[in-house]
């Protein structure tokens, strides 16, 4: 079975570009989830989704970020503008409604110069 | 803040040998779980063990959980090279069984030397 494919793999860009990640979840999951982990701060979730809806993004850092579900197998997170503080590993994560574990994918490695 | 507070950050031992790692959290969960993260991979789930059980194993892996002191450890027994890996504990709060909403710790870096 495919797992949850994230790209790119890795991402450099300056200062003030917009940086789009996207995702794919495992089919059949309905719940995804956006985390960031940094060395400093660890893996902090950013928003999670249920059926394409989201539920909590509390852990959105600031307006700068954004992400959208538009359908069951694919969802973005965007960055505009970006800021040398972004720089992270971002990665998505599923799973299914009977109480499962999460998925991970491999991650975007965001570099902003 | 964190829910889960890992202890050590980082441990080193010879093949064969057991490696333990703890993990604290401050509130009451409905389950606890652990990953491991390979350089550069993302997390995958080892283990998952209710508020309600106290002991759980999975192969080489041990985890114990005591609610009362809101603690758990994971043991991992005759260690190989290619267990070398951060080890991550993850809450899922109290009411959260519905969402899978889990809150990670900071995790143990362990290197296991052939």
């Amino acid at each position: 079975d495919a797992g949850v494919i994230q790209s790119p793999r890795h991402e450099v860009t300056e200062m003030g570009q917009e940086v789009t990640l996207r995702c794919k979840p495992i089919s059949g999951h309905d719940y995804l989830f956006w985390y960031r982990q940094t060395m400093m701060r660890g893996l902090e979730l950013l928003i999670y989704f249920n059926n394409n809806v989201p539920i909590d993004d509390s852990g959105m850092p600031e307006d700068r970020f954004s992400a959208k579900m538009p359908n069951a197998s694919f969802s973005t997170l965007k960055i505009q503008p970006s800021e040398p503080r972004d720089s992270a590993v971002y990665f998505c994560a599923s799973r299914d409604s009977s109480n499962q574990p999460q998925h991970f994918g491999d991650g975007t490695r965001l570099s902003i110069l | 803040s964190q829910q889960g507070e890992e202890d050590p950050q980082a441990l080193s031992i010879q093949e064969g040998e057991n490696a333990t790692m703890n993990c604290s959290y401050k509130t009451s969960i409905n389950n606890l779980q652990w990953y491991r993260q390979n350089s550069g991979r993302g997390l995958v789930h080892l283990i998952l063990i209710r508020s309600n059980e106290r002991e759980k194993h999975s192969g080489r892996l041990r985890v114990t959980l005591d609610t009362s002191k809101k603690s758990s450890s994971l043991l991992i027994t005759a260690s190989r090279a290619a267990d070398t890996a951060s080890y991550f504990c993850a809450t899922a709060p109290r009411g959260s069984s519905n969402t899978g909403k889990l809150i990670f710790g900071q995790g143990t870096t362990l290197q296991v030397k052939p």
